[in-house]
């Protein structure tokens, strides 16, 4: 049981460049959702999903995009990066009222 | 407005003392969860207790426990009997919904 996995670990990007950042967890949960963190800013939600086909917006959606086709799957896409997007980033899945986190990926954008 | 605050972005506390870490909360929404985490210098977020609006007894967890006080929209953490471990950063969330809000943190250093 390899709970919430998330790749890369660790990102470099030129602005203007695309990427996606993968999210998968095993543990056939329903709700995922993405978030950023930024120094002193605690955890803002990004995009979350309650099921495969269903997603909606969070806090900070601009720029960033997703898609929900399995249950495991929750990708997160940035369409054109801008150096505000140089965040950790951190995918969690939930069952009732846990969530449980990735490892978070760091992302820098020069 | 601010749905979750945290007012102390530092703490000291010595080896096991007793340390409270507080965090207040605004919803209008009658069923709703808080939670509290606590992110190491590694970096991953880490799950230690949680507390239903309808609980009616505090939330425990080992050396955690939760203080909420409904009526003041409260809930503190306690960490009683402080290790060097817990030095970290901890957040408080609150779930509306299905979305998960979180306050901006409090360092906590443990002094030997």
């Amino acid at each position: 049981n390899a709970g919430v996995t998330q790749t890369p670990k660790f990102q470099v990007l030129k602005t203007g460049q695309s990427m996606t950042l993968q999210c998968a967890q095993d543990m056939n949960h329903e709700y995922m959702s993405w978030y950023r963190q930024d120094p002193g800013m605690g955890l803002r939600l990004i995009h979350y999903s309650v099921g495969a086909g269903i997603t909606d917006q969070g806090e900070v959606p601009n720029g960033y995009n997703v898609s929900r086709s399995t249950t495991e799957d929750f990708p997160l896409r940035l369409l054109s990066a801008a150096p505000s997007q140089t965040s950790v980033y951190f995918c969690a899945s939930s069952y009732y009222d846990e969530q449980f986190f990735g490892p978070g990926t760091r992302l820098t954008v020069l | 407005a601010q749905k979750i605050t945290q007012t102390q972005p530092g703490m000291f506390v010595q080896e096991k003392e007793a340390v409270t870490l507080d965090c207040t909360y605004d919803t209008s929404d009658p069923s709703y969860g808080l939670f509290w985490y606590k992110q190491p210098s590694s970096g991953e977020m880490i799950f230690l207790i949680y507390q239903g609006s309808y609980d009616q007894q505090n939330a425990t967890e080992g050396r955690y426990s939760l203080n909420f006080q409904k009526a003041r929209k409260s809930a503190n953490l306690v960490i009683s009997a402080s290790q060097l471990g817990d030095s970290a950063m901890y957040f408080c969330a609150m779930r509306e919904g299905q979305r998960l809000i979180f306050g901006q943190g409090t360092e906590l250093s443990v002094k030997p």
